[in-house]
């Protein structure tokens, strides 16, 4: 167990509909990223926050945002789902934004676009 | 871009070495990770190099040659429990900690 939490763990919904993934980082961890990972592709890095603000950000598309909270939770939202953003979305937390820290991945919700 | 270059399988036999390569061409270079992830879980972090030279740990080794962009990942006396996909990752920015993924290189230990 990683300490980070994530949910739901499933999420089945139809295309152009919206949801919302959430992610708790280990208790200290300031920054929280979201990676997708399809079956055909490696893990894909979406964005990065860091204490609330936005870090870094990688292929995430225009449909997608997220957002980290006061309580330093996440919310990665992903609006008018097609058939291709069916994956494995993870969230991963490290203690800080740069330098030497790992980063600890979460269990991963996997969403199915029907 | 970021092009990062793994083998898509592999297969080797229990108690055997295995050794599992990546290659990197990055925008930017500032260290290089490798993950276990076994099916539909999440990837645990195994090793980590940012110098030249080779890392230990346990039963898991990762080199790294920077001017080659090149690195592997050796697993020694191999156990079933070792069948998974490896991933290399390189931290292509200094200042930030997102990483790049490779596709994983998935393992399959045979008896």
């Amino acid at each position: 167990d990683s300490g980070v939490t994530q949910t739901p763990k499933h999420l089945i919904t139809a295309t152009g509909q919206r949801v919302t993934l959430r992610c708790s980082p280990r208790s200290g961890d300031l920054s929280v990223y979201w990676y997708q990972q399809s079956l055909d592709q490696g893990l894909q890095f979406l964005i990065q926050y860091y204490n609330g603000e936005e870090r870094a950000k990688g292929n995430i598309l225009e449909r997608f945002s997220a957002q980290q909270f006061p309580d330093l939770h996440s919310e990665l939202n992903l609006s008018s789902l097609e058939l291709g953003d069916s994956a494995l979305y993870f969230c991963a937390s490290s203690p800080r934004d740069a330098g030497l820290y790992e980063q600890f991945f979460g269990p991963g919700t996997r969403l199915t676009v029907l | 871009g970021q092009n990062i270059d793994q083998p898509t399988e592999m297969t080797a036999t229990e108690g055997a070495i295995v050794q599992i390569n990546c290659t990197y061409q990055t925008s930017g270079f500032n260290g290089l990770f490798w993950y276990q992830q076994h099916a539909g879980e999440a990837p645990t972090f195994l090793s980590y190099n940012v110098l030249d030279g080779l890392e230990e740990k346990g039963r898991f080794s990762s080199f790294l040659s920077r001017s080659k962009g090149y690195s592997y990942l050796l697993l020694k006396e191999l156990q079933m429990k070792d069948s998974a996909s490896y991933l290399c990752a390189v931290r292509a920015q200094t200042g930030a900690n997102n990483l790049f993924f490779g596709t994983g290189t998935r393992l399959t230990v045979i008896p």
